[in-house]
């Protein structure tokens, strides 16, 4: 079945720190590619996406490239702030046409911790 | 836009006590998923409706997990009887076709 990988955390960088957490997957066919976002005490957020083999998704200063030849969707910020802390989720969804739903798949989740 | 409403966001019962959830999704969302957050763990999956149907169940224990959506619209997720295992966050989402997901806040049940 559908897996996603991510680094294990908890991560905890100082303040403008370069930010990476490594996810991969494995799934069949053509997912689309999610990070989604857990602030302390709310609900999961979607933080950027990408569809297809070579999207960049971006949003508030977070990137990720869906690469399809290391079936990888790393996460990465230039300068991360105190704000950022938070849990980060790697996740895939599929359409599986056999059962005519999509399926979403998790990672383990990466915690965040920024220091000023 | 209102987001996804979930109801209670905290339950604290005793094993073999039952529980249950409401949720109600963003208007014209027709798919609504169940999610169980174990701490530490990412969410799992525990049931997937369109519209009123069940499309994916395959995770949902049965003997004790319940969930419906009746008229397709919001939904009610029952744990009978609860055991400790079933500590953890419940929750629900709601998209459009193959569109991103978009959470509630969750449930948060602690099970003495």
């Amino acid at each position: 079945g559908d897996s996603v990988t991510q680094m294990e955390g908890p991560v905890t960088l100082s303040e403008e720190a370069f930010l990476t957490i490594n996810c991969t997957y494995t799934a069949t066919g053509y997912p689309s590619l999610f990070w989604y976002v857990q602030y302390p005490g709310e609900g999961l957020q979607l933080l950027l996406k990408a569809t297809k083999a070579d999207d960049k998704g971006s949003n508030k200063g977070f990137e990720a490239t869906y690469r399809k030849e290391t079936t990888s969707f790393h996460l990465e910020k230039g300068s991360v702030q105190v704000s950022d802390s938070a849990v980060y989720f790697c996740a895939l969804i599929r359409r599986d046409s056999g059962a005519g739903s999509y399926q979403l798949t998790f990672g383990k989740g990466t915690k965040l911790s920024v220091i000023p | 836009e209102a987001g996804v409403a979930q109801s209670p966001r905290y339950k604290i019962i005793e094993k073999r006590q039952s529980v249950a959830f409401w949720c109600n999704p963003i208007s014209g969302h027709a798919t609504l998923y169940w999610y169980q957050q174990i701490l530490g763990q990412g969410p799992k999956l525990l049931i997937q409706f369109q519209n009123n149907g069940v499309v994916d169940d395959s995770q949902l224990p049965k003997d004790r997990f319940s969930a419906e959506r009746l008229k397709g619209v919001d939904s009610t997720l029952k744990i009978q009887p609860a055991k400790l295992e079933d500590s953890a966050v419940y929750l629900c989402a709601s998209s459009t076709v193959l569109s991103e997901l978009f959470f509630g806040e969750g449930s948060r049940l602690t099970v003495l």
